[in-house]
This record gives C-alpha cells, structure tokens and sequence, in this order.
C-alpha cells in the first residue's frame, strides 16, 4: 500500500524556518517523481514544487524561489521542503504527492500537515 | 486568482448528472491531453479521480468521466449520491516558464 506521511509542520514566526518532511512506503520511491502542494484555509490548491527521479529537474513556484527548497533521500525514501524566510502568505497545510506518470497528475497525496506562520 | 478557471459551486439531485467545466488556454487546457480532477472532502487531502483527461484511476467509479474541447476540461458525474458532495479540483500540465502544474481555483458540489 502506498503511504505519504507529512511531518514537521508548526507554528512559527514571520522570518523563520521550517523543514518539511514526508516519509514514503510501499513503492519503489526513487522512480517516482514527488512534489509538494499547499491549500491556504478555506482556499484551493497551490502547486509548491517539483523534484524528478534522480533530483534532475527542481522546479519552484515564483512565490517561493529563494526561499524554499525542495530536496530527496532516495535511501531513506523521504522527501523534503526546506522553508526560510516564512511570510504570513506561507499559512497553509502542506501536502506530499507522488506523480503518477509524465503528465503530472498526482495519484497518491499525504494527509497534510499545517504550516502556520504568525507573529 | 487561479490560474484555470471552475465555477464555484455546482448542485445536483441524487440520480441526477453534474458537469463541471475548468477553462486554461491554449498553453495548457488546450494544448495538451494532460488534465487531471481531484476530490476533497472537508479535512481531507485531496483524491485523484480522472487523469489525461479522461482516464480512471483503479478504484473510482464510472459515474465519473471527463473530457475536453478546445481550451476547456469538462468532469461529469453522473447518477449523483450523497458521498459525491466535495470540492472539485482540475489541473493541467502547463509550458508556461512560472509554473509546473495549474491548478482551478475549485468547484463545491452540494448534492441537494
């Protein structure tokens, strides 16, 4: 059975920092391309960023180059997001999700794990 | 201001059949058979339900379908049920340099 589970969300201030990440189970993980998406209370869905197989190709959002970075541990079939420089706008729950193929659909999502940053 | 566009609510009587539409552009909707619909439920994440814009996951009902023509995406869910009640989510694989996927800014289905 496939898993995605979010960790290490929080609440934290306006400037500071937090990593995300997702532990991934019952597939073969460093086949597989992964990307995080958030949802602001009560808003829809925002891609966030995109790592493939092998780290080849990372993509960010304009809302979060440079301050967000996206990272994976094949060996340890995790997937990470390294955010500095958190703003209010960042206030979301975080969700992990795997490509399901070439197209960029995502088959498979975490539970989510909420973000908040607040002075 | 999402980038493709979904009206915000829709409804439907059990039995009945809903379509919801997701408008993108010619740099993504309409140029490429790579449109994908998701369903939320409140506290939920969200659950693929077409993708390639008219594929179904193993596991997701055939009253669910989609299709498209020219730049808009349509989801259509027929012989409507209680559980149906959710938000709607479309995507679609962009060339655009600022961006990987586009997401609609969402549809609530209320089943009446």
């Amino acid at each position: 059975e496939v898993q995605l589970v979010e960790s290490g969300g929080g609440l934290v201030k306006p400037g500071e920092s937090l990593t995300l990440s997702c532990a991934a189970s019952g597939f073969t993980f460093s086949t597989y391309a992964l990307n995080w998406v958030r949802q602001a209370p009560g808003k829809g869905l925002q891609w966030v960023s995109s790592i493939s197989r092998y780290s080849s190709y990372i993509y960010y959002a304009d809302s979060v180059k440079g301050r967000f970075t996206i990272s994976r541990d094949d060996a340890r079939t995790s997937l990470y997001l390294q955010m500095n420089n958190l703003r209010a706008d960042d206030t979301a729950i975080y969700y992990c999700a795997r490509e399901g193929g070439g197209s960029r659909f995502y088959d498979y999502w975490g539970p989510g794990i909420l973000v908040t940053v607040s002075s | 201001q999402s980038a493709l566009t979904q009206p915000a609510s829709v409804s439907g009587s059990p039995g009945q059949s809903i379509t919801i539409s997701c408008t993108g552009t010619s740099s993504d909707v309409g140029d490429y058979n790579y449109v994908s619909w998701y369903q939320q439920h409140p506290g939920k994440a969200p659950k693929l339900m077409i993708y390639d814009v008219n594929k179904r996951p193993s596991g997701v009902s055939n009253r669910f379908s989609g299709s498209k023509s020219g730049n808009t995406a349509s989801l259509t869910i027929s012989g409507l049920q209680a559980e149906d009640e959710a938000d709607y989510y479309c995507s679609s694989y962009t060339r655009r340099s600022d961006s990987y996927v586009l997401f609609g800014g969402g549809t609530m289905l209320t089943v009446l």
